[in-house]
């Protein structure tokens, strides 16, 4: 069965550092992934998308995330935590075979303390 | 461009009665998901159209819940005899698989069954 994990429920950073957000996938097709922000009340924002070619991908809001096939991870980073990320991310997996329709990780809570 | 749109954003029933909500997709996107979005649940996927094709009905909870998308375009959802777990955020996305462009989601509809 197909199943996204995200290990962390929360995590808190402080304003300025950098982020990292873990993603790990079990699938059985090529994956397409994604990284989606959530802020409350809101619906969802794409991030960023991973369908094929260069493995690492630039996204919106100064992201990125790397597949890593070997690890079956898609980890989504950003250099310098800004208040206004504080949301919360979703990681999604998808496949042709499986008719494209998304599989969701149960998301992490991002805090960032000034 | 224009996002995808759903309406109503909120909506208080009682149980038992039966509800529609709307989805407006992005002009030119073939694909189109309905999601629910619930404490302790997360995203769960319900129902996905693609074009012409059969819609991918696997994740409706139970036959009171239906859906249908007319002119390849706009999206109805529609939950009979409403009970209180159908209380949830619902969520429409729209995408261009050929294009690899999406999927969006839109702001979603705040279901309350009283």
């Amino acid at each position: 069965a197909q199943s996204v994990t995200q290990p962390d429920i929360h995590i808190t950073v402080s304003e300025g550092a950098s982020l990292e957000l873990r993603c790990n996938y079990s699938y059985g097709a090529t994956p397409y992934l994604f990284w989606y922000v959530q802020s409350p009340g809101q619906g969802l924002q794409l991030l960023l998308k991973y369908f094929s070619g260069d493995t690492l991908v630039q996204g919106i809001k100064g992201f990125e995330a790397e597949f890593k096939r070997s690890q079956s991870s898609f980890n989504l980073r950003k250099p310098s935590v800004h208040w206004s990320d504080a949301a919360e991310y979703f990681c999604a997996v998808g496949a042709l075979e499986y008719g494209n329709k998304l599989v969701f990780g149960a998301g992490t809570i991002l805090r960032v303390k000034s | 461009g224009a996002g995808v749109s759903q309406s109503p954003s909120n909506k208080v029933t009682e149980k038992g009665k039966d509800v529609e909500l709307r989805c407006d997709p992005i002009s030119g996107h073939t694909a189109l998901y309905w999601y629910r979005q619930s404490l302790g649940q997360g995203l769960e996927f319900l129902i996905y159209f693609q074009g012409n094709s059969a819609p991918d009905k696997s994740g409706l909870p139970s036959d009171r819940f239906s859906a249908e998308r007319t002119g390849g375009s706009v999206s109805t959802l529609t939950i009979q005899r409403t009970q209180q777990e159908d209380s949830a955020v619902y969520l429409c996305a729209s995408s261009l698989v050929a294009s690899g462009d999406g999927p969006f989601f839109g702001p979603g509809t705040r279901l309350t069954v009283l």
